[in-house]
């Protein structure tokens, strides 16, 4: 069976540091990649999605970048954080071929920009 | 544009009462609707999808949901619903030919004992 890993699960980070999020799937293989967040505990925002290695799409320019370095992994970056960029962020997978293909969640990791 | 509407930003059902939360969307075409449940600190768990074919759609935990052509509507409905079901519920679309999800803004769902 498939699975999502997300990591790390909290952290706070000062103003002006980088940032590095990090998700991996298992049990599958050509991936379609998902960087989610969510702010104050409701709306979800589509920030990038990715359907291949090296292929990154930005949905919102921010300070915000992601990669897909492996077929499974994608990580989401900044070099230098702002109070903004807190809230809860989400990574998700579907597979790549077929109709309707449903979109898994990891368990999301909390930011704090203090 | 498309848009997902829950018109509900919260609903409140005593423990064992029918629970019903709304979704209309405006996306054109037939777009694949969706139905996710999100529990405090977690990510999203995946409820239910309507693709094509019978109108009411079951999924996991008891809950289904009926899809409404006409009305654009796809509501999510539990017919007994637990205290355990307290939650915040969101609808989303993704549209033929496209992968990436749209979501409503959700709904909190409070059940009562």
């Amino acid at each position: 069976s498939q699975t999502i890993h997300q990591w790390p699960a909290t952290l706070v980070q000062p103003v002006g540091s980088p940032l590095s999020l990090e998700c991996t799937v298992e049990g599958t293989s050509n991936p379609n990649l998902y960087w989610y967040r969510q702010a104050a505990g409701r709306g979800l925002q589509l920030l990038f999605y990715s359907v291949g290695i090296g292929q990154i799409s930005s949905e919102v320019p921010q300070n915000l970048s992601a990669s897909r370095p492996q077929d499974r992994q994608f990580i989401l970056s900044s070099k230098k954080l702002l109070l903004s960029d807190s809230g809860f962020y989400l990574c998700a997978w579907s597979t790549l071929r077929g109709a309707g293909n449903t979109i898994y969640f990891g368990e999301g990791s909390w930011l704090t920009v203090v | 544009a498309q848009s997902v509407a829950q018109p509900e930003d919260q609903v409140n059902v005593a423990e064992g009462n029918p629970l019903t939360v709304k979704c209309t969307y405006s996306v054109s075409g037939n777009p694949y609707l969706f139905w996710y449940v999100q529990y405090p600190n977690r990510g999203l768990q995946f409820l239910l999808k309507y693709i094509t074919g019978d109108n009411l759609v079951k999924g996991s935990y008891g809950f289904e949901a009926e899809f409404n052509k006409s009305q654009t509507s796809f509501h999510l409905k539990k017919p007994s619903a637990l205290v355990s079901d307290s939650a915040l519920y969101f609808c989303a679309v993704i549209p033929r030919g496209d992968y990436k999800l749209s979501f409503g803004a959700g709904t909190t769902v409070t059940v009562r004992a």
